[in-house]
């Protein structure tokens, strides 16, 4: 069973910063890892998918990574905005429909 | 318009009541998965389907029936609702065809209370 940690619980940054959020998973055996963000009230937006041949996948101003051999991925996030202000899950999969979810890092950017 | 939408997107009932979330996508994508969110537990799955009556449970299925009768509709059904099962409801879908295909897209959600 994949188990998802995200640390920390909330972070909060100056505009302009460049941060990472991390995310831990147990089990090396993942299939995918996806990122996606969520804002107070409302569903989730996939950001990015990293496949379990791949070790980073970019988008705009994030860049994901995975490092199945740590237990590891990473979200980067250049020059933040306050509009990157949400909550940021990870969620790991050992196959197509099993996906275990962190419990998301609250990130606040402050103008 | 096309995507995955979610009705109702407020439902309050009783205990007892049989309650029925509905999801719908236009993707033609071949897996649809139901989610809660609690606090303290993150999103959960509760049931998946690889297509067209084709189901199977996921983390947290009691209490849940779902069906699938069209590849566009996933409708999640609580028999007799609890008070353990207020939450916000997530339908998501995916082509699972392997590679990007994976990738899971997500409704809106539905915030049940049950009282």
């Amino acid at each position: 069973k994949q188990e998802v940690t995200q640390i920390p619980a909330a972070l909060s940054v100056p505009e302009g910063e460049n941060l990472v959020l991390n995310c831990s998973f147990t089990d090396s055996a993942i299939y995918n890892l996806q990122w996606f963000r969520q804002d107070p009230g409302k569903g989730l937006t996939s950001l990015l998918l990293i496949q379990s041949s791949q070790r980073e996948q970019t988008s705009g101003r994030l860049n994901a990574s995975l490092d199945k051999s740590s237990g590891r991925s990473t979200l980067y996030i250049a020059a933040s905005q306050p509009g990157d202000s949400a909550t940021y899950l990870c969620a790991g999969a050992n196959n197509n429909n099993d996906m275990r979810f962190g419990a998301g890092t609250r990130l606040t950017v402050k103008p | 318009d096309a995507g995955i939408t979610q009705s109702p997107r407020y439902k309050i009932t009783e205990t007892g009541r049989q309650v029925t979330l509905m999801c719908h996508q236009t993707w033609s994508h071949s897996y649809m998965f139901w989610y809660r969110q609690d606090l303290g537990h993150g999103l959960r799955l509760i049931y998946y389907s690889a297509a067209a009556d084709i189901t199977d449970k996921g983390e947290v299925p009691d209490g849940y029936v779902v069906s699938r009768s069209k590849t566009e509709n996933f409708p999640l059904t609580l028999e007799s609702a609890t008070r353990s099962q207020t939450s916000v409801y997530f339908c998501a879908s995916s082509e699972a065809a392997g590679g990007s295909g994976n990738e899971q897209f997500f409704g809106p959600g539905t915030r049940l209370t049950v009282l």
